[in-house]
């Protein structure tokens, strides 16, 4: 089945570590994101991928890093600088990088830091 | 830039009945306006969009309108039944290479059998 694969589901990190959320798709679509998702505020766009080897920053992308090496391969690495690191992480694609397209989105990872 | 409004944040409605969600928007060169349903432990997914050129779209149970002059627009479910239950989301976004989605707080819609 063709689609987005976010892992792990869940994941617990201590204070001061750094952790990497993986995200894949065979969906073959140019375009991949990372949203942080909290109560009461939406989905909030963290780095955006139009092309591998190129990202863009999102309205949130303090504290967090992202590589794009390959097309179906996002990664996402919360680092110890996010001051506020516990929260829902989703990864989405779409098939060009325009926003006027569906996001295909993975059913997420959560994060706890303890 | 962009800023989309949603409400309500929670909803309950009886299955059966219908259930309405508002989004208004500021930025009146936004032209796409996609909702996406979230089901719990899930990722989004979209289930209806429409864009500024069209004031009303439907599909089976669910409709979306679009008043561009008052810049809001409008979800629609009738006839709900339980597996209508989930978090709804609203976006705007502007056309012409990439330009961000901008989406708004979500609403948690509970309809009760």
């Amino acid at each position: 089945d063709g689609g987005i694969t976010q892992s792990p589901k869940y994941l617990f990190r201590k204070e001061g570590q750094n952790v990497t959320l993986s995200c894949e798709q065979n969906l073959n679509h140019d375009a991949m994101y990372w949203y942080r998702q909290d109560p009461g505020q939406g989905l909030r766009l963290i780095y955006y991928s139009q092309i591998v080897n190129d990202f863009q920053k999102g309205d949130i992308a303090e504290g967090y890093s992202v590589s794009r090496e390959k097309k179906e391969s996002f990664p996402l690495t919360v680092t110890s600088a996010q001051k506020n690191p516990t929260a829902f992480y989703l990864c989405a694609s779409s098939i060009q990088g325009t926003a006027t397209g569906e996001l295909f989105f993975g059913e997420g990872s959560r994060l706890t830091v303890l | 830039g962009e800023n989309v409004e949603q409400h309500p944040s929670t909803l309950s409605v009886q299955e059966g009945d219908s259930a309405v969600i508002k989004c208004t928007y500021s930025d009146s060169a936004s032209n796409y306006f996609p909702w996406y349903k979230q089901e719990l432990g899930k990722g989004p997914q979209l289930i209806i969009d429409i864009r500024s050129n069209v004031g009303e779209k439907k599909d089976q149970r669910i409709a979306v309108t679009l008043n561009k002059t008052a810049k809001h627009f409008s979800l629609h479910i009738t006839e709900t039944q339980p597996e209508d239950s989930a978090v709804y989301f609203c976006a705007a976004t502007l056309s012409g290479g990439y330009q961000k989605v901008t989406f708004g707080i979500g609403t948690k819609l509970q309809v009760i059998p």
